[in-house]
């Protein structure tokens, strides 16, 4: 998985409460990414971050927050977990020069989040 | 309308026939298009990567981009039990990707 871990792997929570899942990479790329999968969605980008303490949203930002004080870690909040928010979040990174080849993102093992 | 359409199958073949999986798109500006394998409770992984239109042969795979159409396939020769994944494709005109829905497919022994 390229250099790339998914903290927990596994996590069942309660609605309402606040959870934080972390990414770290020992590539050293500048790029990082979350998305989350749902069956008939595919892919979908949640945040991502072009440097430390330089993130923007994505296209399903909602209900989540993002951080990234190191360039190995990136962390996704979610402040109050809801039912809908159920899903396999994957993390991903990306040298993305610019320059087409290194624009390929490489993808972590996933935590698959349950919220009762 | 999505950007990047791509039939979700289900797909189930015999071991040994041609696979063809595709996706089209939307937005001209896509010059980058990649197809990632993902097999079940696991990451996607990068398994085709090409540059504008043309095709590009990895082994038992091939990847081709139609640009004037908008559409990118990925063949499978002599497929395998072991190439029973989903199949994404994946294309970007920047620093973000966008995915098409996934192809599950199934290669029967």
């Amino acid at each position: 998985d390229a250099g790339i871990t998914q903290s927990p792997r596994h996590k069942v929570t309660e609605t309402g409460t606040p959870v934080t899942l972390r990414c770290h990479q020992t590539e050293n790329h500048r790029y990082m990414y979350w998305y989350r999968q749902d069956p008939g969605h595919g892919l979908r980008l949640i945040h991502y971050s072009y440097g430390v303490k330089d993130t923007d949203k994505g296209e399903v930002s909602d209900g989540y927050s993002v951080s990234r004080s190191k360039t190995e870690d990136f962390l996704l909040t979610l402040e109050s977990a809801t039912s809908s928010q159920t899903s396999v979040y994957f993390c991903a990174i990306s040298e993305a020069t610019g320059l087409g080849s290194t624009d390929t993102q490489y993808f972590g093992p996933g935590t698959r989040l349950t919220v009762l | 309308q999505k950007e990047v359409e791509q039939d979700p199958g289900p797909l189930s073949v015999p071991e040994g026939a041609i696979v063809s999986l595709n996706c089209t798109y939307s937005n001209s500006a896509f010059q980058y298009f990649m197809w990632y394998r993902q097999y079940s409770r696991k990451g996607p992984e990068l398994l085709m990567y090409t540059y504008s239109s043309g095709n590009k042969e990895d082994g038992r795979f091939t990847a081709q981009v139609d640009k004037s159409s908008k559409y990118i396939s990925l063949f499978i020769r002599d497929s395998q039990p072991s190439d029973s994944a989903t199949y994404l494709c994946a294309m970007n005109p920047a620093q973000k990707l966008v995915f098409g829905q996934g192809t599950r497919l199934t290669i029967n022994p």
